[in-house]
């Protein structure tokens, strides 16, 4: 099956700071993808929708000015965690979807704000 | 919004037995998916199911959407210790949707 790397897969960075993850799509050319964060023992919740080129769509409750998105290119999607907070601590998860009607997912960051 | 409700939240199982997981959705589903995850990792694909009465199988899960497109099953037969983790139903609410939203997840833990 189609590749997606997520990158970093783990961070601790220091509240206050901003961090960037990386969502890649390897082998294939995502129209469309997503962000979801994931609380201990609980299941993905949808951040945003992203198609390339344009503006992410934001699910209620979630900050853009928070969580900034960019789908730049076909192939990356980056989600920045802005003035991150110890509240921000989760697993975030990027998922891609191509020209078919699936979605591939990375393999997840763990982030850690101190 | 597209609502996905997982039943049930957590499954204790011996060694060998059968099981189902059943996922229910408050509207119309396009295309369902089966997701099997280990908490903190990333989500390993089961399964789609796109059409009413669809039924696929891979090893020993099967997994059927039943034909109203509102329902799916995920069942596990003589299930083994390696069957143990999350799994989740997602889907997208309307054909071609760009939403992919997910259940809440069933939580399997295989007993030897």
């Amino acid at each position: 099956g189609a590749v997606v790397s997520q990158h970093p897969s783990w961070v601790i960075c220091k509240s206050g700071t901003s961090v960037k993850i990386e969502c890649r799509s390897l082998d294939f050319q995502a129209t469309t993808m997503f962000w979801y964060r994931q609380f201990p023992k609980q299941s993905l919740m949808l951040m945003a929708t992203s198609n390339e080129g344009s503006k992410a769509t934001y699910e209620q409750g979630v900050e853009k000015d928070k969580f900034l998105i960019n789908h730049a290119s076909l192939t990356l999607s980056t989600l920045t965690v802005t003035s991150a907070h110890p509240e921000d601590s989760s697993f975030y998860i990027c998922s891609a979807r191509g020209s078919w009607n699936r979605a591939f997912f990375g393999q997840g960051t763990r982030l850690t704000v101190v | 919004s597209q609502e996905l409700e997982q039943s049930p939240q957590s499954l204790i199982v011996q060694e060998g037995k059968n099981l189902t997981i059943n996922c229910t959705s408050s509207k119309t589903l396009y295309g369902l998916y089966w997701y099997k995850q280990k908490y903190g990792e990333g989500l390993i694909f089961l399964m789609m199911l796109q059409k009413g009465g669809e039924e696929k199988s891979h090893e020993k899960i099967t997994a059927k959407l039943d034909e109203k497109k509102q329902q799916s099953s995920l069942h596990i037969t003589a299930s083994q210790p390696s069957h143990a983790g999350i799994y989740l139903c997602g889907a997208g609410s309307l054909q071609g949707a760009q939403k992919l939203v997910f259940g809440q997840g069933t939580r399997l833990t295989i007993n030897p």
